[in-house]
């Protein structure tokens, strides 16, 4: 089944012990990214990756730190979590385009929801 | 960068009214605009999208119009069901950038 799978689903940390979620996908999908959804923010775009070792800030990407290593994984590292950076995640991969074009159909992860207490 | 303002933020309709969600975009140089549907608990996912080159779009009971000279396009929902219950999310990108601006969402809920 073609998916992204993020882990973990749910944490509790406390401020400053540094974590990673994890995201793959089964789709050979070349781009991939981060977002944060917040009540009243939306989902706002942290990193996104155009391919390995290819990555570039979004919107918000204070706090947060991203690696490309292979074409299927794509983690979020906290390094130093703090209060602020309690929300819930997604991490969505696409195709490119046809004709270049990078607009394309996401496919969302089922999310993760982080405390940082 | 783009800027996507979405409204209302909230929209309560009775069962079998239509439903509308309107967005505004800065970048005129914008031409990608999807929309995705979030469930309760769920994933957001695509619904419907729309290019540039396109005015309106239709999908069985929903449509998306652009209008580019106003940098507006909207989500017109027909004939609401209590399953289009969800948080909708206009977004904007050139198409050719890997960027993916996202409205702030609107909270449908459908009553019976």
């Amino acid at each position: 089944e073609a998916q992204v799978t993020q882990n973990p689903r749910y944490l509790i940390t406390v401020t400053g012990k540094k974590l990673t979620v994890t995201c793959s996908q089964n789709m050979n999908h070349e781009y991939m990214s981060w977002y944060r959804q917040d009540p009243g923010l939306g989902l706002r775009q942290i990193y996104y990756s155009m391919n390995v070792e290819v990555t570039d800030k979004g919107d918000v990407p204070e706090g947060y730190k991203v690696s490309r290593k292979e074409k299927r994984n794509f983690p979020l590292i906290l390094e130093s979590p703090s209060p602020n950076q309690t929300s819930l995640y997604f991490c969505a991969s696409s195709n490119r385009g046809t004709g270049g074009v990078w607009a394309n159909v996401l496919t969302f992860g089922a999310g993760s929801r982080l405390t940082v207490l | 960068g783009e800027n996507v303002e979405q409204h209302p933020s909230t929209l309560s309709v009775q069962e079998g009214d239509s439903a509308v969600i309107k967005c505004t975009y800065s970048d005129s140089a914008s031409n990608y605009f999807p929309w995705y549907k979030q469930e309760l608990g769920k994933r957001p996912q695509l619904i419907i999208d729309i290019r540039s080159n396109v005015g309106e779009k239709k999908d069985q009971r929903i449509a998306v119009t652009l209008n580019k000279t106003a940098k507006h396009f909207s989500l017109h929902i027909t004939e609401t069901q209590p399953e289009d219950s969800a948080v909708y999310f206009c977004a904007a990108s050139t198409g050719t950038a890997s960027k993916l601006t996202f409205g702030t969402g609107t909270r449908l809920q459908v009553t019976l």
